[in-house]
């Protein structure tokens, strides 16, 4: 089955740091890929995403590029934000055929301080 | 405003109590979801359905039930069955086409009491 492993947290960052996320996935087709992102009580926001191969999505900031050769989906950003504190979850879809259900990563928290 | 909403946000259920989260979503998706998160834990699918009158299970389906009667709406039934009911429960819809994003609800968060 489908599965999305990336780094669990806490991360702790001071302003301006710059930040990675890794992300790795398995799956049987040709997935989408996705970044969402959590804030506290809330339910989750689309980041970023990509459809295939050697996409780049980006958003606010943030960057991920679709690498089949490695089965990875990483985030980054250069200079974080207090606000940028959150969950973030990678995600993978495998489509339409499959119901376009999401398989979710485990989270990774993420704390700026100033 | 075009969006998913979810009702309660908060609910406390007592032991062998059935008890229903309303999810109700005005985007004209065809598909929606139904999510749970536990503390410090990924998102897992409990139930899907990708038409009116149609429903599937996900990964996690027992104690469970949904109905799809209405394209615009998707409630959840966590019955006495499932025995660790508490949790963040979270409902999506998405239009469809590949990559199309899902969209999220603000979630009900259920304690058993």
């Amino acid at each position: 089955g489908n599965s999305v492993t990336q780094m669990e947290g806490p991360v702790t960052l001071s302003e301006e740091a710059f930040l990675t996320i890794n992300c790795t996935y398995t799956a049987t087709g040709y997935p989408s890929l996705f970044w969402y992102v959590q804030y506290p009580g809330e339910g989750l926001q689309l980041l970023l995403k990509a459809t295939k191969a050697d996409d780049k999505g980006s958003n606010k900031g943030f960057e991920a590029t679709y690498r089949k050769e490695t089965t990875s989906f990483h985030l980054e950003k250069g200079s974080v934000q207090v606000s940028d504190s959150a969950v973030y979850f990678c995600a993978l879809s495998e489509g339409e055929a499959a119901g376009n259900k999401l398989t979710f990563g485990g989270g990774t928290r993420v704390l700026v301080k100033p | 405003d075009g969006g998913i909403t979810q009702s309660p946000k908060y609910l406390f259920r007592k032991e062998g109590q059935n008890v229903t989260l309303s999810c109700e979503q005005n985007l004209n998706h065809d598909a929606m979801y139904w999510y749970r998160q536990d503390p410090g834990q990924g998102l897992r699918l409990i139930y899907y359905s990708q038409i009116v009158n149609d429903f599937q299970k996900g990964d996690i389906a027992e104690g469970y039930s949904v109905s799809r009667e209405k394209k615009e709406s998707f409630p959840l039934t966590v019955t006495s069955a499932q025995k660790n009911p508490t949790a963040f429960y979270l409902c999506a819809s998405s239009s469809g086409p590949k990559g199309a994003e899902a969209f999220f609800g603000q979630g009900t968060r259920l304690t058993v009491v």
